[in-house]
This record gives structure tokens, sequence and C-alpha cells, in this order.
């Protein structure tokens, strides 16, 4: 079974600073990846997801980025934060395998801008 | 309408009580549906995942789908204070579309 890894597990940033968080998975080869961000009383929001190497779909338009240069690592940028960017970030992958492509998440970075 | 409706509660019950939690959705597209449970400060694990209609039973979890009324359940037996978490319903569509739609979540105590 796949296992999902993040760093680093919190984070505190002064607004305008770059960002860069880290996502590898572990257990399955050319797995959808995805990035979430939750916030408190709003759900989870997809923020991009990627079916292969180099291949970024963004879901809402924002001050982050996405890359994908591995088959199983995930990274999501920021040049300049903005306090509104504050939350819980999740990484999740699915194998995208016949009709469940089910969802596993990684424990989360916990993103706190000032 | 919103795709998927869930009551944020939050919901207290004593420990031993039979929990119910409900997920209502409006597009019939939906095919697949899950239950998460997500622990204060972490990530979401899966627990219940269900296709069709009908109900799935895993130990003290029974998730409950009804296609026809667009509505599902989680419900769990015998609670204790460990099930103490967030619970999200969520829904996919299947084929080429990797994507869920994810319930707000309910905030669920269980007292001892």
């Amino acid at each position: 079974s796949q296992t999902i890894h993040q760093w680093p597990a919190t984070l505190v940033q002064p607004v305008g600073s770059p960002l860069s968080l880290e996502c590898t998975v572990e257990g399955t080869s050319n797995p959808n990846l995805y990035w979430y961000r939750q916030a408190a009383g709003r759900g989870l929001q997809l923020l991009f997801y990627s079916v292969g190497i180099g291949q970024i779909s963004s879901e809402v338009p924002q001050n982050l980025s996405a890359s994908r240069p591995q088959d199983r690592q995930f990274i999501l940028s920021s040049k300049k934060l903005l306090l509104s960017d504050s939350g819980f970030y999740l990484c999740a992958c699915s194998t995208g395998t016949g009709h469940s492509d089910t969802q596993y998440f990684g424990p989360g970075t916990r993103l706190t801008v000032l | 309408q919103k795709e998927v409706e869930q009551d944020p509660g939050p919901l207290s019950v004593p420990e031993g009580a039979i929990v119910s939690l409900n997920c209502t959705y409006s597009n019939s597209a939906f095919q697949y549906f899950m239950w998460y449970r997500q622990y204060s400060r972490k990530g979401p694990e899966l627990l219940m995942y269900t296709y069709s209609s009908g109900n799935k039973e895993d130990g003290r979890f029974t998730a409950q789908v009804d296609k026809s009324s667009k509505y599902i359940s989680l419900f769990i037996r015998d609670s204790q204070p460990s099930d103490s978490a967030t619970y999200l319903c969520a829904m996919g569509k299947g084929g080429s579309n990797y994507k869920l739609t994810f319930g707000k979540g309910t905030l669920l105590t269980v007292n001892p």
C-alpha cells in the first residue's frame, strides 16, 4: 500500500516570503497526485492535481503553483505568500485504476503566514 | 445548490451510542462514495468505500448509499471516545475524472 510523506509538518512564514512544500509517495508508481488546502470551516479545497510528470492542472486561480519533477514527487510553491495562504495543506494520491480512484492522504503541513 | 451537503455538527454523543452521519448530493453523475475520518491536526484516513446502493459493513461501521434519494450515511455502532473526529464524505464520478467532491465534514465527540 502507498505511503505519503509531507514536509515540513508545520511552518510559520512572514507575508511576502517564498514557499516550498514537498510531497513524496512510496509503494506505488505513476500515481495521480493532488494538493488540497483545508481552512477552518471551509472543507477541502482542491488546488492542483497531476496525472503524470510535468502535467499539472490548476483548479483555482491563486498565489500558488505546483510542479511534479519526478513520478512520485509533488511540490507546492509560492513566490510571495499572502495572509490568506494560511491553512492546512494536504497531499493525496490515487492509483487511477479501476473505477474507484480512492484518494489517500498524507499527514499534512500546517502553514501560518504572519 | 452545492453538489454535496453535510451537516457540520458538532455532534456529541455518550459512549456506546449509535451514531448516524449523513450527506446529500445533487449530481447523479456521482458513482462511488467514501467516508474519511480526520483526527485533529492529522490528514484524513479512508474509512469506507462503496460503489453501489445498499449497505456495506466493516466492524462497527456501516456505510449506506441510496442513489435514488441521493443520500449516503455512515453508522457507527458502540461508539468509543477514540471515534471522536471529523468525518468527511466524498464522492467521485469515475472514468477519466479523477477528482473527488468532499463534504465539509461533521465534528463528532464521543463522551466517556
